[in-house]
């Protein structure tokens, strides 16, 4: 079955603790990203890449890394994670070529 | 201006009736354009692609005005099953394959 697992699902955090949000996909995408979702700004891409070790920032990159050293996987890391950063994280997958986006489950992060 | 803007609604709508949603996009060399549905704050799923001829998907029907720059969904016949969040997703960078997405119209259908 073609899934884009992330994990953990939900995550409750303080203020400095670094953490990393896991992406893995099993259709072979080439094309992988992160959007986080707030109320009012919609989806807005925080990182993607477009194959193993090419990755570009999106719309909102600050306070975020991610890494592509697998075609599957992608991590978002939060290295000090600040209260703003408390949203709704999707990561997405698609083959190069193609607009149609296949999106993960979703990851609910409260930074205290 | 915004890229994508959309009537975040929400829009209430009895059980059997029709409703239609606008979606207007700023880049006019805009290449693709999408409906997503998102179901209370799970993952968006893709509901249609919008063609320039205008398509059609059982109840619902999707259409694109170039020149107005706008995109439009009607679903007939609502289901409260149609209750959700409609995205409207345009590609606005063809460099990196890159969507950006309205802010959504909230939808519930009213038995």
């Amino acid at each position: 079955e073609a899934q884009v697992t992330q994990n953990p699902r939900y995550l409750i955090t303080v203020t400095g603790k670094k953490l990393t949000v896991t992406c893995s996909q099993n259709m072979n995408h080439e094309y992988m990203s992160w959007y986080r979702q707030d109320p009012g700004l919609g989806l807005r891409q925080i990182y993607y890449s477009m194959n193993v070790e090419v990755t570009d920032k999106g719309d909102v990159p600050e306070g975020y890394k991610v890494s592509r050293k697998e075609k599957r996987n992608f991590p978002l890391i939060l290295e000090s994670p600040s209260p703003n950063q408390t949203s709704l994280y999707f990561c997405a997958t698609h083959p190069l070529g193609t607009d149609t986006q296949y999106f993960g489950p979703g990851t609910r992060l409260t930074v205290l | 201006r915004k890229e994508v803007e959309q009537d975040p609604g929400p829009f209430n709508v009895p059980e059997g009736a029709t409703v239609a949603f606008n979606c207007t996009y700023s880049n006019s060399a805009s290449q693709s354009f999408f409906w997503y549905r998102q179901d209370c704050r799970k993952e968006p799923k893709l509901l249609m692609s919008v063609y320039s001829s205008g398509n059609e998907d059982g109840r619902f029907t999707a259409q694109l005005n170039r020149a107005s720059q706008y995109i439009s969904l009607l679903i007939r016949d609502s289901k409260l099953s149609d209750s959700a969040t409609y995205l409207c997703v345009v590609n606005t960078n063809f460099g990196n394959e890159k969507l950006t997405f309205g802010t959504g119209t909230r939808l519930t259908i009213i038995p």
